[in-house]
Formats: C-alpha cells, sequence, structure tokens
C-alpha cells in the first residue's frame, strides 16, 4: 500500500527566507505527485502537480524517484503563503485514482 | 471557485444515528470522490464513484455507503454512527478516471455526540 510522510507539523520562517516543505513516499509503482495548499477559512485546492512541471505563486516541485521525494520548494517565502500544506499521491496503475494524503505541514511566514 | 458545493456546511448528531451528507460536483466531472478528515490529519480516501458507480474504497466499513446521481450530485451515508466518525467529510470531483487533478468541496462538519 502506498504512503506519504510529510515529517514536519509546522515550518516557521521569516518573510523573504527560502522555504522547502518535504515530502517522502513509498510506492513501488509509478506514482503521480500532488501539493495541495489550503489557506485560513477557504477549500484544499491544488497547488502543483509533478506531470504538469510549472511553477505556481513562486513554489516548484521536483519528482525524485531514487529518494522516493517531492519536496515544495520557493526561494523567498510571502506571508501569503502562509497556509496548511498537503503532499498526495496518486497510483496511475490502477483504474481507481484515489489520493492518498500525507498528514500536513502548517507554514507560517512571519513579518 | 471550483464550483463543488456540500451540504450541509455543520451537523450535529448523536451515537447511533444516521446521516447523508450531500454533495454538488463541478459540471461534467463524472467521478467524485469522498474523504474524511480527523482533526490534525490529512484526508483519507473513503470510496470513489464513476458514472454512478462504486469505483473503488478505501479502508472503511460497510456502513459508509453511497451514491452517485447523472445530475452530478452525490451522497455519503453513514449508518450507527460512532464518536470516531466525527470529522470533516470532503468531496472531491474530477473529469474522468484519467484526470487525477480533483477539485474539492468546502465539506461538511460531522460531529457525534
Amino acid at each position: 500500500a502506498q504512503r506519504v510522510t510529510q515529517p514536519e507539523k509546522l515550518l516557521s520562517v521569516f518573510k523573504g527566507a527560502p522555504v522547502e516543505l518535504k515530502c517522502n513516499y513509498s510506492y513501488s509503482g509509478s506514482p503521480e505527485l500532488f501539493w495541495y495548499v489550503q489557506y485560513s477559512r477557504q477549500r484544499l485546492q491544488l497547488l502543483l502537480r509533478h506531470i504538469s512541471r510549472e511553477s505556481i505563486k513562486g513554489f516548484t516541485a521536483d519528482l525524485n524517484k531514487g529518494e522516493t521525494s517531492f519536496h515544495l520548494k520557493k526561494p523567498f517565502a510571502q506571508e501569503e503563503d502562509s497556509a496548511m500544506y498537503y503532499c498526495a499521491l496518486s497510483v496511475r496503475d490502477t483504474g481507481r485514482r484515489a489520493l492518498t494524503f500525507g498528514s500536513g505541514t502548517r507554514l507560517q511566514v512571519q513579518p | 471557485e471550483t464550483g463543488v458545493t456540500q451540504s450541509p456546511t455543520h451537523l450535529i448528531k448523536t451515537r447511533g444515528q444516521q446521516v447523508t451528507l450531500r454533495c454538488s460536483s463541478q459540471s461534467g466531472h463524472n467521478t467524485v470522490s469522498w474523504y474524511q478528515q480527523a482533526l490534525g490529519q490529512g484526508p483519507q480516501f473513503i470510496f470513489q464513484y464513476y458514472r454512478e458507480e462504486e469505483n473503488g474504497r478505501g479502508n472503511f466499513p460497510p456502513r459508509f455507503s453511497g451514491l452517485q446521481f447523472p445530475n452530478y450530485s452525490s451522497e455519503l451515508n453513514v449508518n450507527a454512527l460512532e464518536l470516531d466518525d466525527s470529522a470533516l467529510y470532503l468531496c472531491a470531483s474530477s473529469w474522468d478516471l484519467v484526470s487525477s487533478a480533483q477539485y474539492f468541496g468546502p465539506g461538511t462538519r460531522l460531529t457525534v455526540l
């Protein structure tokens, strides 16, 4: 069975500092990885998916199959980045496309 | 705004009762998934429906059941409520089984006393 681990419950940085939210996964097949974000009093929304290889709001994430990681990075944090971030995995080898989520990391960007 | 809506926003029930939660998917989305999010945890997959048929189930007992209707609405039913069923219930829709990008509703907060 697949598993997603986000080792940090809380990450606190100052505005302008680099940010790295860690995500490790376990799955022997070919996964699809996502980052979802939940701002205060808003719904969960898709931030990034690894197959798109895009940068959204300055965030990037690279899938490292050797290290089974999909860390989320931003070079200069902004106060509006403060939110709950969830890493999620979808298994591409089955007809069911359910997401397996990590337990989330709260990012606090201090002024 | 993604267009996925859920009702009600909050609900309080007592142990042993039954509850029905509702979701309206984004128009054109044939797949709906339901998740349970306990406090301090990430969402956990309950089950998925594709074109009104169940298409997979997570590690939840049979007292969790669902329905999907042709008008892009769906239901999550929970029988014999237990205290541990207290959680935020999320529905998420996507275009089809190929796309994994899911669009979430705001959730229904269920409290079981």
